[in-house]
């Protein structure tokens, strides 16, 4: 089992739709981050939590520590919203420090918003 | 992308060869990182380095070594390169366990 799961895999919606993307992990964590990867390949860090919910214009992530769950929607979506949506996780192990230096990621969620 | 550049862009390669990715950043952070990204799979963490002159080994560091002589520059090297090496490579830096900003990805095709 992958250490951290995101569904869906891929989502199509219409513009103006909500939308939620889920990221569930196994281990305890940190942090979460999650990232947004453009067609054309450029990969952008848009919320680093560790507790609640951050909020930044149309974009809301929340996080539930308890049930190791976090979910990213998107209000009004918008076709230049489309991109993969990634989510990835900062162990709390203190076992090693090395692994609490590095992010485990998900595989993503390729999202097509259709005007 | 802002201040993360990685050098080449796109690169062929046949099974062999050697090549060096170079990462250079301006904005003086002290971590660095090398992420490949192949199809259906999450970023992979290769190798990093939490500070000029050190480096450790990530996720899938075999095949790859790499080098951080300067603080700004974070060199990635294939000494023979193999068709599984075939992938996209991101480097990305921070400040310490915080955000992590991404270069704009180097294509490697190794036939």
């Amino acid at each position: 089992k992958n250490e951290v799961e995101q569904s869906p895999q891929n989502l199509t919606a219409q513009e103006g739709e909500f939308i939620t993307i889920n990221c569930s992990y196994s281990v305890g964590i940190s942090a979460l981050h999650w990232l947004q990867q453009h067609p054309g390949g450029g990969i952008v860090s848009l919320f680093m939590l560790s507790s609640g919910k951050k909020k930044h214009g149309r974009l809301i992530a929340t996080i539930n520590i308890q049930e190791k769950h976090s979910s990213l929607h998107i209000t009004a979506s918008h076709p230049r919203d489309s991109a993969v949506y990634i989510c990835a996780v900062r162990s709390s192990s203190i076992i090693s420090s090395g692994s609490a230096r590095q992010l485990t990621f998900g595989s993503g969620t390729q999202l097509t918003v259709l005007p | 992308n802002a201040g993360v550049t990685q050098t080449p862009k796109f690169r062929v390669l046949k099974t062999g060869q050697s090549m060096t990715l170079l990462c250079a950043q301006d904005m003086n952070h002290e971590y660095m990182y090398w992420y490949r990204q192949d199809p259906g799979m999450g970023l992979r963490l290769i190798h990093y380095s939490v500070g000029e002159g050190t480096t450790a080994k990530g996720e899938v560091p075999d095949g790859y070594n790499v080098s951080r002589l300067k603080k700004q520059n974070f060199l990635l090297g294939l000494e023979s390169a193999a068709p599984s090496q075939t992938s996209v490579y991101f480097c990305a830096i921070s400040a310490g366990v915080r955000t992590q900003y991404f270069g704009p990805g180097t294509r490697l095709l190794v036939l």
